[in-house]
Formats: C-alpha cells, sequence, structure tokens
C-alpha cells in the first residue's frame, strides 16, 4: 500500500539555524500539506500546495517557513531561523483532490528537537 | 471558525469490553468528518470518514462512528476493544470549501488486560 513518508524521523538543531524537513508524498497524489504538533498540543495546520504554489496557509505558516516541490517526488518545508517554540512533530500529508471529501495520508513525523 | 470538542483526555477500559469516544464539532453547515488514529511513534492513519448519507460510518479495525446532526457529534465506537487498540484517537473536521483538517485535542486510550 503506497504511503507517505518522511525524513529524518528525528531532528535535532541549535536556536537560529535552519532546517530543511522532507517528505515523499504517495505518488499519483496532487496536494501536499504540512501540519505541526506542539507536545501535548493538537495538530495543527501549517500549509497546503497544489501546483507549485500554497494553496492555503494558517497564522503559524509566517515568514520564517517555506514550502518547495523541488523535483517530481520530494515535497520541504523549511524553517530559516529556528527558535524554541518551533520544537514540535512535523507531519506531511497528501491527497489526491483538494475537495472536501477527499482523504488525506499521513506521514510518520518529524521530531523537530530546537535547543 | 470550525472546532472540535473531544472531551474525554483519557480513557482507560478492560480489553473486551465495548468504546465510545466522544466529538463534538461547532460549524455552520455539516462539514466532513474524520476519525484518525495515532500508535506511539507512528503517523495518524484514517479509521474512517463521513461525508453525506447514511450516519453510521464502518471504518478499519472494527470501529464505527454515528453522526448525529441534532447534537453537532461524531463518536467513535467498538463493541469489543483490543489491546492494540491502545493508542491516541483524534476526531477532525473539514468544511467543505476548505482543505485544512482542524482537530480535536485527542483522547489517549488504555486498555487493560
Amino acid at each position: 500500500e503506497p504511503e507517505v513518508t518522511q525524513t529524518p524521523s528525528h531532528q535535532v538543531t541549535q536556536m537560529g539555524q535552519e532546517v530543511i524537513l522532507r517528505c515523499v508524498p504517495i505518488s499519483n497524489h496532487l496536494y501536499f500539506y504540512w501540519y505541526r504538533q506542539i507536545l501535548g498540543q493538537k495538530v495543527e495546520f501549517l500549509v497546503s500546495f497544489y501546483n507549485n504554489e500554497i494553496s492555503e496557509k494558517s497564522e503559524i505558516f509566517d515568514d520564517q517557513f517555506s514550502v518547495e516541490r523541488p523535483d517530481g517526488s520530494n515535497f520541504t518545508l523549511k524553517i530559516r531561523s529556528t527558535k524554541l517554540e518551533d520544537s514540535a512533530m512535523y507531519f506531511c500529508a497528501s491527497s489526491e483532490a483538494g475537495g472536501g471529501a477527499d482523504t488525506q495520508y499521513f506521514g510518520p513525523g518529524t521530531r523537530l528537537t530546537v535547543l | 471558525a470550525q472546532s472540535v470538542t473531544q472531551p474525554d483526555i483519557h480513557i482507560t477500559v478492560s480489553e473486551g469490553a465495548s468504546l465510545e469516544l466522544r466529538c463534538n464539532y461547532s460549524y455552520g453547515a455539516t462539514p466532513y468528518l474524520f476519525w484518525y488514529v495515532q500508535s506511539p511513534g507512528q503517523g495518524l492513519q484514517l479509521l474512517l470518514k463521513y461525508f453525506s448519507g447514511d450516519t453510521l460510518v464502518q471504518g478499519i479495525k472494527g470501529f464505527e462512528a454515528e453522526f448525529k446532526r441534532s447534537q453537532s457529534s461524531f463518536n467513535l465506537r467498538k463493541p469489543s476493544v483490543h489491546w492494540s487498540d491502545a493508542a491516541e484517537y483524534f476526531c477532525a473536521v473539514k468544511p467543505g470549501s476548505a482543505r485544512q483538517l482542524t482537530f480535536g485535542s485527542g483522547t489517549q486510550l488504555t486498555v487493560l488486560p
């Protein structure tokens, strides 16, 4: 069964450093998403991406965040200058279409620890 | 804006007992409704979803959920819990026009032998 994969599973970085989290969505999916879950809190939407551009983003997704589909298979989330409060589990998801009835399939997550 | 409430932070049941996890949503119209499960070290796995039609939906692993419009609820049920069901369960909603899922805070399920 096809699945979303994410690398690395755990990333430790120093405050102020840039990090790139990588995701390989399911191959025939067209919509891609990033969510995050701070320890003990809800899973929160960050951004959705379609046709090489952002289609929706939340208030959390400020100028320090960016997303990119650098090739036909990868989808990345970059945090330019990490802060302590960016420590969280980051989930990538993908879906075939973007409509309300479509199902988002999630990857296993990358745990980001900012020291 | 839509919101999701899962009133139970933690539920403990004995193996073989029945289970009901509560979920209430707030939204002007009927949203699309989902239940996801997260096992330790794993991602979010879809258990089931409701879009329209029959208000009782069947999912994987023997789970079912019932949509009750009058109560704005979408409770998850399982008649007999297995030890492997121990995990965290998330209810999520998505308005028809949006792409983002809004999640509840989750219910942690512990299963006693």
